[in-house]
């Protein structure tokens, strides 16, 4: 069975700094992996997605993450965070040629605080 | 606004009652899945429906049921309602990425269901 662990339940940045955020996975072999963002009160946006080939993949909002597979993970990064950003972080996993049939398996989330 | 709509956007109910949440997935989505979000549990999968039938079950209680109707629109049905089931219910509707087969999840508002 697949599973996420994100070991950071809370982050606390100032603006202009540097973010990461961690994201562990547990799974046989080489999973989809996704980061969704939900902003207080919305629902789930989705920032990024990996499925094979380049390891470092872009998103939305100036995000970028790397799926590093010796260290089973795939953590999130924004050079430069915005106040704007601050919001609860998801990273969720999924498994590969399952056809019709598929889910995705979310972390608990980080919380990132942006201070001025 | 994702596309996947999601109705009554709260909802405040009895313990014992049962409820109906309504989701229509994205224009051209076949698959439709369900999420519970709540503080203790996060984002457990529940179930997920493609082109009206049972693709894959999660932690879905027996008190609830859902199905795909022929116009794709999914309804969850909760009954005999507890306290603990108050929480907020996301929809999701999938594409599948036409390079890698992958299906990528849009997800809803939301529905908030409080259990008094």
């Amino acid at each position: 069975a697949q599973s996420v662990t994100q070991p950071d339940i809370h982050i606390t940045v100032s603006e202009g700094a540097s973010l990461e955020l961690r994201c562990n996975y547990s799974y046989g072999a080489t999973p989809y992996l996704f980061w969704y963002v939900q902003s207080p009160g919305q629902g789930l946006q989705l920032l990024l997605k990996y499925f094979s080939g380049d390891t470092l993949v872009q998103g939305i909002k100036g995000f970028e993450a790397e799926f590093k597979r010796s260290q089973s993970s795939f953590n999130l990064r924004k050079p430069s965070v915005h106040w704007s950003d601050a919001a609860e972080y998801f990273c969720a996993v999924g498994a590969p040629n399952t056809g019709t049939a598929s889910k995705l398996t979310f972390g608990t989330g980080t919380r990132l605080q942006v201070t001025l | 606004d994702s596309g996947v709509t999601q109705t009554p956007k709260h909802l405040i109910t009895a313990t014992g009652q049962r409820v109906t949440l309504r989701c229509s997935p994205r224009s051209g989505d076949l698959s439709v899945y369900w999420y519970q979000q709540s503080l203790d549990q996060g984002l457990q999968f529940l179930i997920q429906y493609y082109n009206g039938e049972e693709r894959a079950k999660g932690n879905i209680l027996e008190r609830f049921s859902a199905q795909q109707f022929p116009d794709l629109h999914s309804e969850l049905n909760l009954s005999s309602l507890e306290l603990g089931d108050s929480a907020l219910y996301f929809c999701a509707s999938s594409a599948r990425d036409g390079y890698s087969g992958a299906n990528v999840l849009t997800f809803g508002a939301g529905s908030r269901l409080t259990v008094l």
